[in-house]
């Protein structure tokens, strides 16, 4: 069964601090990854996805099968990072559905 | 450019009350999604249509209808509401030719007493 964890509901660290953001999917086949942000009074929008291998405000992803991992991270975490993010999932012939993980909230202290 | 609108934003129903959700998008995408936002549950898929005339199930179905008669436009009715429906409702539209890139609408907060 296709499944998304992130283990931390709630990750708290000082500006400037690195952050890492957990994510864990169970999938037997050849997913592709995304991560998902919403800022405080704005709309759930896609951050950045594993197949571009790009950076996105700061934040970088990889993809490890090995582990099964898409973990979030930031070398200097900003004030303006703090935002619910969701890690998703989706798999191949799926239809388009995406599986979304419980989420995690990011607070970035001054 | 809206994007993808909700209405309502806010509703507070009674048990056994029925309503309608009605999302729209102007972007002339094929797909589109009905989620629900739990606490410590994420999102999870309704129902969704990867077309005008189509619909099918997701995760959690049970209690919910949808309709797309128009391609623009994504029905979601709940026909008695229950307190377990007590949620925000997220929805969302792709191109067939993308669907990792969700564009979601703002929600909207459903309250069942």
């Amino acid at each position: 069964a296709q499944r998304v964890t992130q283990p931390e509901k709630l990750l708290s660290v000082f500006k400037g601090a690195p952050v890492e953001l957990k994510c864990n999917y169970s999938y037997s086949g050849s997913p592709e990854l995304f991560w998902y942000v919403q800022y405080s009074r704005q709309r759930l929008q896609l951050l950045l996805r594993h197949i571009s291998r790009e950076s996105i405000k700061g934040f970088t992803a990889d993809l490890n099968k090995g582990e099964t991992s898409f973990h979030l991270k930031k070398p200097f975490a900003q004030e303006e990072d703090s935002a619910m993010y969701y890690c998703a999932l989706s798999g191949d012939n799926q239809g388009g559905k995406l599986i979304f993980g419980q989420g995690t909230e990011l607070s970035v202290k001054p | 450019n809206a994007g993808v609108t909700q209405t309502p934003k806010f509703r507070v129903l009674k048990t056994g009350q029925s309503m309608t959700l009605l999302c729209a998008q102007d972007m002339n995408h094929e797909y589109m999604y009905w989620y629900r936002q739990d606490p410590g549950m994420g999102l999870r898929l309704i129902h969704y249509s990867v077309g005008e005339g189509t619909t099918a199930k997701g995760e959690v179905p049970d209690g919910y209808n949808v309709s797309r008669l128009k391609k623009q436009n994504f029905l979601l009715g709940l026909e008695s509401a229950a307190p377990s429906q007590t949620s925000v409702y997220f929805c969302a539209s792709s191109r067939a030719q993308d669907t990792g890139e969700l564009f979601f609408g703002e929600g909207s907060r459903l309250t069942v007493l």
